[in-house]
């Protein structure tokens, strides 16, 4: 069974930077049929594709919050991560990893499964 | 950016009943539409993708229709587990994967 678990801290300073790490187990990272992405939700409100990482090491990010991410992945310990900086209040939300299947020419796909989430609060 | 927009924000229905969630796209997004269910503290589920396929382990009473700007769920008899909220999730187009707002269905 393939499981993801997200790490990091919960709280932030504005204008720090936030990290975040993704644990995958019952699979490995270096799979090229998925990809490997990061949502977050704010409470109340809808979903958030941040971004993901291809088994290559490529990565597409949200033009949004392009000039603020950088994801990486660790093919040797089948884990990925998410930094953001120069965090604001702004960035308040739950943070979701969770593996993207590719389908077709575009490579993209739905994500299954999802990691619990990691609440992220920024606040001096 | 493909917007989706999901009606309505909130269904009330009696455990038993049919619900029926709509989802519309900004532009064509072909079959490439996906459904989760979420309860709350948890993270979403896949119920659904390629717009009518059912993920694995997921009951028959879900079921998914339509293609291009205009889909729709249905749960054709409201079990008390199947309260929870529902997000569309076009992978059509990128950038970026966008979100519905989702539709919450709670008892009547």
């Amino acid at each position: 069974q393939v499981r993801l678990h997200e790490s990091g801290p919960g709280l932030v300073k504005p204008s720090q930077n936030l990290s975040l790490s993704c644990s995958v187990s019952g699979a490995s990272v270096n799979n090229s049929g998925f990809f490997w992405g990061w949502m977050r939700h704010f409470p109340g409100k809808g979903l958030e594709c941040l971004g993901y990482v291809y088994h290559s090491g490529v990565t597409s990010y949200n033009p949004a919050l392009k000039s603020r991410l950088n994801m990486s992945l660790d093919t040797s310990r089948d884990h990925f991560s998410l930094k953001l900086t120069s965090v604001s209040a702004a960035d308040t939300a739950i943070y979701f990893c969770a593996r993207g299947s590719k389908v077709g020419a575009a490579e993209l796909g739905w994500f299954a499964p999802w990691g619990p989430g990691v609440h992220v609060t920024v606040s001096s | 950016e493909i917007v989706m927009t999901q009606s309505p924000a909130t269904l009330s229905v009696s455990p038993g009943e049919r619900a029926t969630l709509s989802c519309r796209a900004s532009q064509s997004v072909s079959s490439n539409l996906a459904w989760y269910q979420q309860k709350p503290g948890q993270a979403p589920r896949l119920l659904m993708y390629g717009a009518s396929t059912r993920a694995t382990g997921i009951p028959a009473r879900f079921s998914g229709s339509g293609s291009g700007t205009e889909f729709t769920l249905t749960i054709s008899s409201l079990q008390s587990e199947d309260f929870a909220v529902y997000y569309c999730h076009q992978y059509n187009n990128w950038p970026p994967l966008t979100f519905g707002g989702g539709t919450k269905v709670e008892v009547k």
